[in-house]
């Protein structure tokens, strides 16, 4: 069983509409949780994390965790072409950070 | 301030070669990490240093692979007699050590390892 499940899209949104992009994990003792983007080349940029219950926001950006679920998950609301990226899903347990496969969102204009 | 800096940003080698991939993490950071991460995957762990020392290696796929930070800065990842299947972007990232606001990594740029 892989540590961190993503599905990996492609995910398509128009311009406006809030995309949301989910994220499993496979060990209660993960302690904290990251989503990063990754443009096509470049490498992964942090957007937020969340090591609590519940929601946090950020702009256009809600992350959301469920522990007793497992889950975390990232909103982006008002989706911007530039928002077209494959999105990671991290958790850190221990030392290690283990990441998914990611999930390709791409806004339509 | 500068970010996380590698070099070379490309690496083309022969099977059975070796090499040296360097990373410049960020000034006062005392965690860096090593990942590679293959196309349309996300990027694997392979070591974790705090401070001078490796505190986790098990991500090393195995003895070829070795990395030394031998004064809490800069790291080297050295691959010995490579194979086609190293090819890979191996990215580098740094970050305090702490909360999770400071575990926060900071990703360098990368470099793309083809063997060929």
């Amino acid at each position: 069983q892989k540590e961190v499940e993503q599905n990996s899209g492609p995910l398509s949104v128009p311009e406006g509409a809030i995309a949301s992009l989910n994220c499993t994990y496979s060990d209660r003792g993960s302690q904290s949780f990251f989503w990063y983007r990754q443009y096509s080349g470049k490498s992964p940029e942090l957007i937020m994390f969340i090591y609590s219950n519940g929601d946090k926001e950020d702009g256009r950006f809600t992350a959301q965790l469920n522990k007793a679920s497992q889950y975390v998950s990232l909103l982006i609301r008002d989706s911007q072409p530039s928002d077209s990226a494959t999105y990671l899903c991290a958790v850190k347990k221990g030392n290690q950070f283990y990441f998914g496969t990611g999930t390709s969102l791409t806004v339509i204009p | 301030g500068a970010g996380v800096s590698q070099t070379p940003s490309n690496k083309v080698t022969e099977k059975g070669k070796y090499v040296e991939l360097r990373c410049d993490p960020i000034s006062g950071h005392t965690a860096l990490y090593w990942y590679r991460q293959s196309l349309g995957q996300g990027p694997e762990f392979l070591i974790y240093f705090q401070g001078t020392g490796a505190a986790d290696d098990s991500g090393l796929p195995n003895d070829r692979f070795f990395a030394v930070r031998p004064e809490g800065s800069v790291s080297t990842l050295k691959i010995q007699r490579t194979e086609r299947g190293d090819s890979a972007v191996y990215l580098c990232a740094s970050s305090l050590v702490g909360t999770p606001s400071t575990d926060t990594q900071y990703f360098g740029p990368g470099t793309r390892l083809t063997v060929l």
